[in-house]
């Protein structure tokens, strides 16, 4: 069954501790993204990657971290600079070919509070 | 740049009545734009698509939408709903330059009234 895999469901953590969230696709995708979510403001880019060991800054990076050692694999970790971590985040995936637009995939989502 | 607007955040309807979710966008080139719907503590699912050709779209689960370049508006509809349409619904846009990011509207969420 292909698809994306985020975990932990529910993630809690205390103030001041970084934490790593996990996505894992097995849909031979290029690209992937994570977002943050809070109510009221929809999704917002935080992170995205085209290729293994490359990727950019999204308009909230600030106090986020993220690694692509594997086509597969997107980890984003959480800093302790992070402000207001606690949020919904959510990875997504997509192929990337010349000329034409790839729809991306969700995965399940991560529910990160900070206590 | 580019935007998205969703002015309604909450949306009542009763069932098996209309409903129409609006959007509307604002960028410098030409876009794709999307509906994406989001139940309860789960990811995204793409409900539509506009990518070229014909300005009315359908999607899964009855929905439509029409893209009108004029008004920069690409309103969803369903010409009755459901129980199992309440969740929430998100407008999205994308550059045609083949860049795959997307930029997300506020949300609507429909609430569905037996």
């Amino acid at each position: 069954d292909g698809g994306i895999t985020q975990s932990p469901k529910y993630l809690f953590r205390k103030e001041g501790q970084n934490v790593t969230l996990s996505c894992e696709q097995n849909l031979n995708h290029d690209a992937m993204y994570w977002y943050r979510q809070d109510p009221g403001q929809g999704l917002r880019l935080i992170y995205y990657s085209q290729i293994v060991n490359d990727f950019q800054k999204g308009d909230i990076a600030e106090g986020y971290s993220v690694s692509r050692e594997k086509k597969e694999s997107f980890p984003l970790t959480v800093t302790s600079a992070q402000k207001n971590p606690t949020a919904f985040y959510l990875c997504a995936s997509s192929l990337i070919s010349g000329g034409l637009y790839n729809e991306q995939f969700f995965g399940p989502g991560t529910r990160l509070t900070v206590l | 740049a580019q935007s998205v607007t969703q002015l309604d955040s909450q949306v009542p309807v009763f069932e098996e009545a209309p409903v129409e979710l609006r959007c509307n966008y604002s960028s410098s080139v030409s876009v794709y734009l999307f509906w994406y719907v989001q139940y309860p503590n789960q990811g995204l699912q793409l409900l539509l698509k506009y990518l070229s050709g014909s300005t009315l779209v359908k999607g899964i689960n009855g929905f439509e939408a029409e893209f009108n370049k004029s008004q920069t508006s690409f309103h969803l509809r369903k010409p009755s709903v459901h129980i199992s349409d309440t969740a929430e619904y998100f407008c999205a846009v994308s550059s045609n330059f083949g860049n795959e990011k997307l930029t997300f509207g506020t949300g609507t969420r429909l609430t569905i009234i037996p």
